[in-house]
C-alpha cells in the first residue's frame, strides 16, 4: 500500500529564515508526490506535485519541494519563511489502486515567529 | 471553469440522529470523488471513493455510508451519528488523466 511520513508533528522557524518540512514516501510504482496546505477551519490549497522530470518543483507562494528517489523523500522547502506562512502542511501520495486517491501523511504544523 | 461545491459548512447534530452531506462538482464530466475525515485538526483520512455512478468503496468500516446518485453528485450519510463521528469532512474531486485535486471548503460537524 501506498504511504507517506512526515516525521515532524511541528516546525518552527522565524521570519525570514528558510524552512524545510520532511516527507518521506513509500509507493510500488512510480510515486506521483503532493503537498498541499490547510488553514484552520478550511479545505486544502494545491502548493505543488511531483509527476515525472525535473527534480526540483517549484509552486506556489515560493514554495518548492525536492523528489528524491534514493532516499524516497519529497522535503518542502522555502527560502525565506514568512508569518502568513503559518499552517498545517500535508505531504501525499496518489494510490493507483483505491480510485486514485491520495493518501495523506498525518501533517505538520508549521509556526513562523516574527 | 471547474468548482466543487460542499455544504453545509457546519453542523450540530444530536447523538443518534441522521447525517446528509452534499458534494457537488461542475464544469467537468465523470470525475473521481472522494470523502476524507479529518480528526482533531490533524491527519486526512480517506472515507470514500467513486469512480462512476453508483460505484461506492469504502476505505474503513465505519458508521458512514456514500451514494453518488449523479456523475457530479456525492452525499456522505449516517443513519446514527456516533459522538466520534464529529470531524471535519472534506469531498474532493480529480479528472481522468488529472494529476490534480480539488478540496471542497469542508464541513465541521460536531455531534452532541
Amino acid at each position: 500500500a501506498q504511504s507517506v511520513a512526515q516525521p515532524e508533528d511541528q516546525v518552527n522557524v522565524a521570519e525570514g529564515n528558510p524552512l524545510t518540512v520532511k516527507c518521506t514516501y513509500s509507493v510500488s510504482g512510480n510515486p506521483y508526490l503532493f503537498w498541499y496546505v490547510q488553514y484552520p477551519n478550511r479545505g486544502l490549497q494545491f502548493l505543488l506535485k511531483y509527476i515525472t522530470g525535473d527534480n526540483l518543483v517549484k509552486g506556489s507562494y515560493g514554495f518548492e519541494a525536492e523528489f528524491n528517489k534514493s532516499q524516497t523523500s519529497f522535503h518542502l522547502k522555502k527560502p525565506s519563511a514568512l508569518v502568513s506562512d503559518s499552517a498545517l502542511y500535508f505531504c501525499a501520495v496518489r494510490d493507483h489502486q483505491a480510485g486514485t486517491a491520495l493518501i495523506f501523511g498525518k501533517g505538520t504544523t508549521l509556526s513562523v515567529s516574527s | 471553469s471547474q468548482t466543487i461545491h460542499q455544504w453545509p459548512a457546519t453542523l450540530v447534530q444530536p447523538v443518534g440522529s441522521p447525517l446528509s452531506l452534499e458534494c457537488t462538482v461542475e464544469g467537468t464530466s465523470n470525475p473521481n470523488l472522494y470523502w476524507y475525515r479529518q480528526a482533531a485538526g490533524r491527519g486526512l483520512q480517506l472515507l470514500f471513493y467513486s469512480v462512476g455512478i453508483g460505484q461506492i468503496s469504502s476505505e474503513v468500516p465505519q458508521n458512514l455510508s456514500a451514494s453518488r446518485p449523479q456523475d457530479r453528485q456525492f452525499i456522505l450519510s449516517s443513519k446514527k451519528l456516533l459522538l466520534s463521528d464529529s470531524g471535519f469532512y472534506l469531498c474532493a474531486w480529480s479528472g481522468l488523466g488529472n494529476y490534480g485535486y480539488t478540496f471542497g471548503s469542508g464541513t465541521r460537524l460536531t455531534v452532541v
